[in-house]
């Protein structure tokens, strides 16, 4: 089974301060991904990464970077937290790139 | 520009019941995938839907997919309790236009 591991389920921040989110994958897939879930607005696309150190922007990657040093880590950093990136996000990886896309369970983060 | 809408966002249902969730989206597609997720949890696939007319199975839960009308339904079947969900629809447009979106979620309650 794919398994796709995300380093922290709960997270609690303050405005301002430096957030890193990791994202492991163990099934040698090109691609992944990261996006945002909020309530009565699905899943928004964040950034994804084809290749290794390749990232491309997704629907919303304002106040985000990210970071691919090798293939099966893909870290999200928030540079300067806000209050209204509070929210769950979901670290995927897919084996093709159109190809099905695997989750990690998920990071809470609250910004206080 | 890609638009997925899926509806309803709440459906509260009881045990034994059918029910059918609706997914429009606005341009081609490639797939079509529907994704389950319990609380707290990640997204799990359920069904891939690749061409016009598709229909797949999985106990209670029927998925087909109208490219035609670019609508795609998730039927359920005697619900019960352990159905008790959010079921997500995405539509995969990135061969053509590097584009994946999700629908909002259709968060189900079945009730005994």
């Amino acid at each position: 089974d794919v398994k796709v591991t995300q380093s922290s389920r709960y997270l609690v921040k303050r405005t301002g301060e430096k957030v890193f989110l990791e994202c492991v994958q163990d099934m040698d897939h090109e691609n992944m991904f990261w996006y945002r879930q909020d309530p009565g607005l699905g899943l928004r696309l964040i950034y994804f990464s084809y290749d290794v150190k390749m990232k491309e922007k997704g629907d919303i990657p304002e106040g985000y970077s990210v970071s691919r040093e090798k293939k099966e880590r893909f870290s999200l950093i928030l540079e300067s937290a806000s209050t209204n990136q509070t929210s769950m996000y979901l670290c995927a990886s897919s084996l093709a790139w159109a190809g099905e896309l695997f989750f990690g369970e998920g990071s809470r983060l609250t910004v206080l | 520009e890609l638009k997925v809408e899926q509806n309803p966002l709440f459906l509260s249902m009881q045990e034994g019941k059918n029910y059918t969730i609706y997914c429009n989206y606005s341009t081609t597609s490639d797939r079509l995938y529907w994704y389950r997720q319990d609380p707290g949890k990640s997204l799990e696939s359920l069904f891939v839907l690749l061409s016009n007319g598709a229909v797949k199975q999985e106990g209670r839960l029927m998925a087909s997919l109208d490219t035609k009308a670019r609508l795609s339904t998730l039927h359920i079947t005697a619900a019960v309790h352990d159905l008790s969900a959010t079921y997500f629809c995405a539509v995969d447009r990135r061969s053509n236009n590097n584009d994946m979106r999700f629908g909002a979620g259709t968060r189900l309650t079945v009730k005994p």
